[in-house]
This record gives structure tokens, sequence and C-alpha cells, in this order.
């Protein structure tokens, strides 16, 4: 079955460590995403890539760098910049970035800071 | 910028009634509007879409409906079930953040007692 896979699904780490969260999809799509969710807030955007070895800035980019280097793959690194890591991180895909792209996301990566 | 409402952060009916989610948006009129639904722990499903063109969409027991003049959607799930608790997000289309870039709301808990 075609879809996305996340790992690890949970995931602590330790002030000033950096993390990668990782991203796979076999659903052929061009465009993928990161989200960030925090309790009572919606999905906020952190990076999207709509074609290999390009990538852009989502709204709160800061402390976050990503990589496509492949296109099933775009693994999310969490720096020791990003000051307050803690949340459920979701990684989606669509065929294409547009207007009417519905999100395929995946089960999503809890990151908790010790 | 674009801001997305949903009516209420939790929402509790009786099996078999019908529940009614509201979202709300202000600013420019988004093109398409989205509903997914979240459980616990998981990342998002995609349920229906519905077009800026489009007065009502249906899906089995869900209906969506979309009033551009007063810049809101409507949710419905009949004969609701306990098995249809969840979160569930609108989102739309946000020409103020990064291209093709959907925002979401923050989401209503839907409860269904038996």
């Amino acid at each position: 079955d075609g879809g996305i896979t996340q790992s690890p699904k949970y995931l602590f780490r330790k002030e000033g460590q950096n993390v990668t969260l990782s991203c796979e999809q076999n659903l052929n799509h061009d465009a993928m995403y990161w989200y960030r969710q925090d309790p009572g807030q919606g999905l906020r955007l952190i990076y999207y890539s709509q074609i290999v070895n390009d990538f852009q800035k989502g709204d709160i980019a800061e402390g976050y760098s990503v990589s496509r280097e492949k296109k099933e793959s775009f693994p999310l690194t969490v720096t020791s910049a990003q000051k307050n890591p803690t949340a459920f991180y979701l990684c989606a895909s669509s065929i294409v970035v547009g207007r009417t792209g519905e999100l395929f996301f995946g089960e999503g990566s809890r990151l908790t800071v010790l | 910028s674009q801001k997305i409402e949903q009516n209420s952060e939790a929402l509790n009916i009786q099996e078999g009634k019908t529940a009614t989610l509201t979202c709300n948006y202000t600013n420019y009129s988004p093109a398409y509007l989205q509903w997914y639904r979240q459980d616990p722990g998981r990342g998002p499903v995609f349920l229906l879409l519905i077009r800026e063109n489009e007065k009502e969409k249906r899906k089995e027991r869900l209906k969506v409906t979309f009033d551009t003049t007063l810049k809101q959607s409507l949710f419905h799930i009949t004969a609701s079930q306990p098995a249809d608790s969840a979160t569930y997000l609108c989102a739309l289309e946000n020409y103020g953040g990064s291209q093709g870039n959907l925002i979401f709301g923050k989401g209503t808990k839907l409860s269904v007692k038996p």
C-alpha cells in the first residue's frame, strides 16, 4: 500500500542536540511538507519542497533544516537553535503544490526535549 | 494576514444526531477549503474539498457547505456514531503565507456519546 512513513514515532532529545526525523513516501508525489502541531494550535508549516533539490521555508523555519535529495525522502533536522522543539511533527505529501492538492499525512513523530 | 477560526474547541452530541462544525475565515476568499479528520496521536486524514463555486458537497454521511459571502464553511455529520469521535480540522489556501501553503484551523474535537 502507498503511503507516508515517519520515524521514529517517539524521540527524546537532550538540550543542545540536533535530531533528524525521517519521512519517506511511495506515492510518487512531487511535493512534500513538514508541519508542527502544538496543543491548542493549528498545524504550522516548517518547510516544503516542490521538487528534488529544492525546498522553501514555511512560516516557522527558524531552528530547522531539511534536504530533498530523493523524490521519496524529505528528512527534517531539528537543530539546537530551535528554542522550543517539543512538539508533534507531521510530514505530508501532495501531487503538486497547487490550488487543490489534498495532503496525505504520515502518522507523526513526537519529539520531547528533556 | 488570513485568519481561520473553528467555532469551538469541543462539541459533544448524542449518537444518531447531526453534528455541525463551523469554520470561519477573514480577509481574502480562498479558491477552496478542505476538511480533515485527526485521531489522537495520528496524522490528519483528508475528508472533503469544496471549491468556491460549489455551495455544497456530500460524501456518504458527510456534508460540507461553503458560503463565500459569510466567509464560512459548515461541516455536517448526519446519523453520528461514536466512531465519528475525533478532531476535525478545516484548512484553506493561504495566499498570505508560503506559496501553495494551506492554513489550518485549530480543530474542533467531536465526541459522540452512545
